[in-house]
């Protein structure tokens, strides 16, 4: 069974602060990660993905996540938000099957 | 270059009604998925269709959720007999190719159930 897990609910930062969501996975074989951003009543957009090669891999709006095989994890980190940062994060996970299993959602709250 | 669309935004319903949801995936995408999304279950998988045909049912939704995908750049979600529990936002999203890389979601449509 794939299990896709976020370990925080949320977090607060500062406008400037960095920040790191973790996002931590359970699966054997080849697959996909992604980091997907929803705002409040929109739909989720797709930031990046990772397949293979590189395992730090960039973003748009200066996002990165860089994936690690030993700890099953593809965190994303951005050095410098944005109060427009603010929004929910999911983490998601595709094995090649086309089965995509997301987790529970990182609320990133970022204050003035 | 149009995104995915749904329709209506917001509907109220009343329990026992039933409700049609409506979705036009992104020009040429191949796979189309609805999801339930609340608070406390997260992202659920409702359906999903790849070229047309329904590939995953969502298994507890069978009972009364059904989603079809009458051409390639149209799907409905009906819901029959609506309950109270329904009340959600409903997404509905497409990808591309085959091997699900990236999902294009639409707005959604937020459901309430009275």
């Amino acid at each position: 069974t794939q299990t896709v897990s976020q370990s925080d609910a949320h977090v607060t930062v500062f406008e400037g602060d960095s920040v790191e969501l973790r996002c931590n996975y359970s699966y054997g074989g080849s697959i996909y990660l992604s980091w997907y951003i929803q705002h409040h009543g929109r739909g989720l957009q797709f930031l990046l993905k990772y397949y293979s090669g590189n395992p730090v891999v960039q973003g748009v709006n200066g996002f990165e996540a860089e994936f690690s095989k030993s700890d099953s994890s593809f965190h994303l980190r951005k050095a410098s938000v944005h109060w427009s940062d603010s929004a929910v994060y999911f983490c998601a996970v595709s094995p090649n099957n086309n089965r995509i299993f997301f987790g529970d959602g990182t609320q990133l709250v970022v204050k003035p | 270059d149009a995104g995915v669309t749904q329709t209506p935004r917001h509907e109220v319903a009343e329990k026992g009604q039933t409700i049609i949801l409506k979705c036009e995936p992104v020009s040429g995408h191949n796979d189309l998925f609805w999801y339930r999304q609340t608070k406390i279950q997260g992202l659920e998988l409702l359906s999903y269709f790849r070229s047309k045909s329904l590939m995953e049912d969502g298994g507890a939704f069978k009972d009364r959720f059904k989603a079809e995908m009458l051409n390639s750049s149209f799907s409905t979600l009906k819901i029959q007999p609506t309950e109270p529990k329904d009340s959600a936002v409903y997404l509905c999203a497409s990808s591309l190719t085959a091997s699900a890389e990236t999902l294009y979601f639409g707005s959604g449509t937020r459901l309430t159930v009275l």
